[in-house]
């Protein structure tokens, strides 16, 4: 997708409250698809994937859900917690043999105490 | 177990220069890509290696290019530095490389180019 740069969308959340980042991903073929959280000074780190054949995946506190007819992504968070405040980024490989994931732009978590 | 270690942390580099950056996988990982990112562009893949071959590779100019070694270690190299290469570089392992198994990312290489 196009990356907004320095103005990532932002989603601002209380604390204890439940939070949806959303993700709109470009390849119909796509199969398979991961949310990563980064935080400042840090590499991405996986949280959960999903793949094509599924609808909906559970982790804890994580709830992927895919949509392949609108090619949408969602994470939901349950019970935010102040750790989640992090930038948050939708992944699909698109490659056919291997590895080559095309990220989204991201999203930022504020997590409101 | 531990992570993927990525050395340099830093690197000041000047227009003109080259560069090599390091990554060491996690034990027993054999796959390895390289990501860009920068505020403009985000996350952008560069290239995956997996038995010291190139298996896919992104739309970067040949001043980037990359290399695994026999014990999956792996160097990415860039030539005639740009200011606009200015970014933190990513490296990435997977255990097989598979099209549905996850990238587990190190902390990155922080590239600044003057």
């Amino acid at each position: 997708g196009e990356s907004v740069g320095l103005h990532l969308p932002t989603l601002s959340v209380q604390e204890g409250d439940n939070s949806i980042i959303n993700c709109a991903y470009s390849n119909s073929a796509s199969d398979y698809f991961i949310w990563y959280k980064q935080e400042s000074g840090k590499g991405p780190q996986f949280i959960i994937d999903i793949r094509s054949n599924m609808d909906k995946r559970q982790g804890q506190r994580v709830t992927v859900l895919l949509n392949k007819t609108v090619k949408h992504l969602s994470l939901q968070i349950a019970a935010t917690q102040p750790g989640d405040s992090a930038v948050y980024f939708c992944a699909e490989n698109e490659g056919d043999y291997g590895q080559n994931f095309v990220f989204g732009p991201g999203t930022r978590l504020s997590v409101l105490p | 177990k531990a992570g993927v270690t990525q050395t340099p942390r830093y690197l000041i580099k000047t227009r003109g220069q080259q560069v090599t950056l390091s990554c060491s996988p996690i034990s027993g990982h054999r796959s390895v890509s390289w990501y860009q990112q920068t505020p403009g562009q985000g996350l952008q893949f560069l290239f995956e290696y997996f038995s010291e071959t190139q298996r896919n590779k992104g739309n970067f100019p040949g001043r980037f290019s990359g290399r695994q070694f026999s014990n999956s270690r792996s160097e990415m190299n860039v030539s005639t530095l740009e200011l606009g290469d200015s970014a933190l570089y990513l490296c990435a392992s997977s255990l097989w490389g598979q099209t549905d198994s996850p990238l587990h990312f190190g902390n990155g290489t922080r590239l600044t180019v003057t």
